[in-house]
């Protein structure tokens, strides 16, 4: 168990609708990162947040967008779903140079 | 930019049998290297890592050396199971440059076991 947690675990969404996915960091972790992971493929990163900043983004386009709480809690936002953003998407916190833990993640399916 | 590029698979073997999954990367300054195991329905767990030339990270009688010479880090394991059926992702980071939590994957090697 990582101490990681990601919420909800699965969920379908409609083509054009927004999403929120919810990610609680590890004790004493002040960084956490977001991937996305398509079906058969490696996890893709989406952005970075640390202590309340976006700290680095991969090639993800704005609607891809995300808050880092004081709590060091984190929520990925995506607007204006696309049937190509149906994947598995996953939370991973760190502290500044410490190794990753993962989530479970969650699977969002978009039709 | 980073990359990491896996042996494609799958890789379907018998109990006990030897395993190599190959996994070579770029990457600009000095990067740390890891292997990640993704079981059915799972998130990714850390199986091993290394953090600079020559090292040998082990865990659950998997082995990977970290060879700066060929840019590779090859995934062996002498005598699978059938519990070792997973996908296994290579990844690295240049925790010089970012934090631990920014990762370059592979794109997977899917293993499966059989009796």
């Amino acid at each position: 168990e990582t101490g990681v947690t990601q919420s909800p675990t699965h969920l379908i969404k409609t083509r054009g609708q927004q999403v929120t996915l919810r990610c609680s960091s590890q004790s004493g972790h002040n960084t956490v990162s977001w991937y996305q992971q398509a079906l058969g493929q490696g996890p893709q990163f989406i952005f970075q947040y640390y202590r309340e900043e976006e700290n680095g983004r991969g090639n993800f386009p704005p609607r891809f967008s995300g808050l880092q709480f004081p709590n060091y809690s984190s929520e990925l936002n995506v607007n204006a779903l696309e049937l190509d953003d149906s994947a598995l998407y996953l939370c991973a916190s760190s502290t500044t140079r410490g190794r990753a833990f993962f989530g479970q993640g969650t699977r969002l399916t978009v039709v | 930019g980073n990359s990491v590029t896996q042996m494609e698979g799958p890789v379907t073997l018998s109990e006990e049998a030897f395993l190599t999954i190959n996994c070579t990367y770029t990457a600009t300054g000095y990067p740390s290297l890891f292997w990640y195991v993704q079981y059915p329905g799972e998130g990714l767990q850390l199986l091993l890592k290394a953090t600079k030339a020559d090292d040998k990270g082990s865990n659950k009688g998997f082995e990977a050396t970290y060879r700066k010479e060929t840019t590779s880090f090859h995934l062996e394991k002498g005598s699978v199971q059938v519990s070792d059926s997973a996908v296994y992702f290579c990844a690295l980071t240049d925790l010089k440059e970012t934090s631990g939590s920014r990762l370059t994957f592979g794109e997977g090697t899917q293993l499966t076991v059989n009796p």
